[in-house]
């Protein structure tokens, strides 16, 4: 089975750092990635991690840890356009193949 | 620049009518996928491709049918839709191999069926 688990809700302040957990239970595995959608968009690609450890990219922050099955997006420096939903999706050995998780809300406030 | 294009962006349908949400890349992408998007739930991958006259079905198939006689088009059809449907669909495309940044979705169709 899959079963890939984050929190529904977050909420945070302008400005302020914030992490976002996952953590995953799949058959397979080739790789964790990090979307962001917006209410009516399509998701947008931030991240991808394959190995443990931490991929750096501007503001956004992602680690993997393969043994324990868990995963977190840091984002720095709040801004309000951080608003949004952020989805954590594991790729199955297959092709390329993607399970997600329900998606966390986060609502920046100011 | 037009990437993965996906039409209608919005239709209504009553039940038991058919339809096919078309999807389009000129990527050249060996891979396609529809994903639906429910409130919830996250999205749950339909039905797959890694190439021309290969499909497969992913976790929700039933109620949807898909073929691939080109590389560039993957359309998804509905053969008597249901209430059930009512949803949001994603058309994926990637590359073959491993790179992160290859999945690109389509802008989204919202289906609703009465």
């Amino acid at each position: 089975g899959q079963n890939i688990d984050q929190p529904t809700e977050m909420t945070a302040t302008e400005g302020a750092i914030v992490q976002i957990n996952c953590t995953y239970q799949t058959s397979g595995f080739n790789g964790l990635f990090w979307y962001q959608q917006h209410a009516g968009e399509a998701p947008t690609f931030l991240s991808y991690n394959v190995l443990d450890g931490l991929e750096e990219k501007g503001r956004f922050s992602s680690f993997l840890s393969r043994s324990k099955g868990y995963s977190y997006l840091l984002l720095k420096e709040l801004q309000m356009k951080d608003s949004a939903s952020y989805l954590c999706a594991v790729r199955a050995e297959y092709g390329n193949k993607l399970v997600f998780g329900a998606g966390t809300i986060l609502r920046v406030k100011s | 620049n037009a990437g993965v294009t996906q039409t209608p962006k919005f239709q209504v349908l009553k039940t038991g009518q058919s339809m096919t949400l078309q999807c389009a890349q000129d990527m050249n992408h060996e891979y396609m996928s529809w994903y639906r998007q429910d409130p919830g739930m996250g999205l749950r991958l339909i039905h797959y491709s890694v190439g021309a006259g290969i499909t497969d079905q992913g976790e929700v198939p039933n109620g949807y049918n898909v073929s691939r006689s080109t590389t560039e088009d993957f359309p998804l059809r509905l053969l008597s839709a249901a209430p059930s449907q009512t949803s949001v669909y994603f058309c994926a495309s990637s590359r073959r191999g491993q790179k992160a940044d290859t999945i690109y979705f389509g802008e989204g169709s919202w289906l609703t069926v009465v």
